[in-house]
């Protein structure tokens, strides 16, 4: 069964230091997610991305904060500076059309210390 | 701000009983719902949807939908200890169809 894929499982990495977390979303779909959860709360929408380009971002979507989709396959969230309160678990999610289903890949725990 | 309340819990039921996990959201345009199971450092993984108001059943879980209220729940029927998680409640919402999650609610089936 399709499956969405994130690279790596548990980053640990120095406050002020960039990361990049890394998705393979099912290679059919057309529409893609990030999301993080902070331990111990609610799962929390950061940006949408659809035809190469943003298509809705939260707040917490900031300037430190970019995303990108580099060879048609990977899709990739950065953050430039990373900050402690950016320790969570980051999910990608994808779907195939606006109104299908989102597959949640199985999550990267960033550690910011 | 687009809401999605849920009761936190922890909701303990005994094995073999229904467990009933409830949901309000605050966008009266939402149309499409969802409930995510998520076990302790894993990812959500998708239950059930439900878009029409009424009742819809897969196997032995029940989405419950009532859009005048706002309301949304599911049933499990004859829980199981696995069936020990938290359920998230999430809405489809904003132009990219973002989903908006609750909380959610932990359930503890006990054996």
């Amino acid at each position: 069964e399709p499956e969405v894929t994130q690279t790596p499982s548990h980053q640990v990495t120095q406050m002020g230091q960039e990361v990049i977390l890394r998705c393979v979303p099912i290679s059919n779909h057309l529409y893609f997610y990030w999301y993080r959860q902070i331990l111990g709360q609610k799962v929390e929408f950061l940006v949408s991305f659809y035809n190469n380009e943003i298509s809705e971002k939260s707040e917490i979507f900031d300037d430190q904060f970019s995303v990108e989709r580099p060879d048609g396959s990977n899709f990739t969230l950065k953050i430039r500076s990373t900050k402690l309160e950016d320790s969570a678990m980051y999910f990608c999610a994808s779907r195939t059309g606006m109104n299908t289903e989102a597959f949640f890949g199985q999550g990267t725990r960033l550690t910011v210390v | 701000q687009k809401e999605v309340e849920q009761n936190s819990g922890p909701l303990s039921v005994p094995e073999g009983a229904i467990a009933s996990l409830n949901c309000t959201y605050s966008d009266r345009g939402s149309q499409s719902f969802f409930w995510y199971r998520q076990y302790s450092g894993k990812s959500p993984e998708l239950i059930m949807f439900i878009y029409s108001n009424g009742d819809k059943e897969d196997g032995r879980f029940t989405a419950q939908l009532n859009k005048a209220s706002q309301y949304v729940s599911l049933l499990i029927r004859d829980s199981q200890p696995s069936d020990s998680a938290t359920y998230l409640c999430a809405v489809k919402s904003g132009s990219a169809r973002q989903l908006t999650f609750g909380s959610g609610t932990q359930l503890t089936v006990l054996p």
